[in-house]
């Protein structure tokens, strides 16, 4: 079964801080996601990748970047975290006709 | 463009009832529909999907959906529901095997005993 690993499950930062979010797939996909999820907007998506190297902007990318320099990595990056950028982040991989595989989430607290 | 709407926030069912969730799409080309089920502070699991075929998908936990062309919904149900299914709904779409989902805000379903 594919796994999709989120490295925190919560996490607390102060403003003006730089995060990383970490996201490992084991099952070789070539495309992942980053989401944030909030209450009464849905998933929106930040960011995503379709290959090693290469990143698309989703419809919120302002305030974050992403890197993935691995297959199986795709991290989301928090330049200066703001109060704003607190929020539940979502990543997934993409199973082709089967959908999405999601991580578990971490939930982020900018203080 | 794409899009997926549910249009109610909240269902409330008393344990032992049927249930539905909506969920209506607009997509261009032939849509590849998906349920998912997201429990408190948890990531988004997978319930069904529609690729093509019969229309009535069966998928985890007992639930189900139907795909509707001329209606153009998907809605998800259940003939008997548990207190253990209440959580966070989200019926997503895409345009064939590729791409991005596009997801509906999410059904909060409340099951009471």
């Amino acid at each position: 079964d594919v796994k999709v690993t989120q490295s925190s499950r919560y996490l607390v930062k102060r403003t003006g801080e730089k995060v990383f979010l970490e996201c490992v797939q084991d099952m070789d996909h070539e495309n992942m996601f980053w989401y944030r999820q909030d209450p009464g907007l849905g998933l929106r998506l930040i960011y995503f990748s379709y290959d090693v190297k290469m990143k698309e902007k989703g419809d919120i990318p302002e305030g974050y970047s992403v890197s993935r320099e691995k297959k199986e990595r795709f991290s989301l990056i928090l330049e200066s975290a703001s109060t704003n950028q607190t929020s539940m982040y979502l990543c997934a991989s993409l199973r082709g006709e089967y959908g999405y595989t999601f991580g578990s989430g971490t939930r982020l607290t900018v203080v | 463009a794409q899009s997926v709407a549910q249009p109610e926030d909240q269902v409330n069912v008393a344990e032992g009832n049927p249930l539905t969730v909506k969920c209506t799409y607009s997509v261009s080309g032939n849509p590849y529909l998906f349920w998912y089920v997201q429990y408190p502070n948890r990531g988004l699991q997978f319930l069904l999907k529609y690729i093509t075929g019969d229309n009535l998908v069966k998928g985890s936990y007992g639930f189900e959906a139907e795909f509707n062309k001329s209606q153009t919904s998907f809605h998800l149900k259940k003939p008997s529901a548990l207190v253990s299914d209440s959580a966070l709904y989200f019926c997503a779409v895409k345009e064939g095997s590729q791409g991005n989902l596009i997801f509906g805000k999410g059904t909060k379903l409340s099951v009471k005993p």
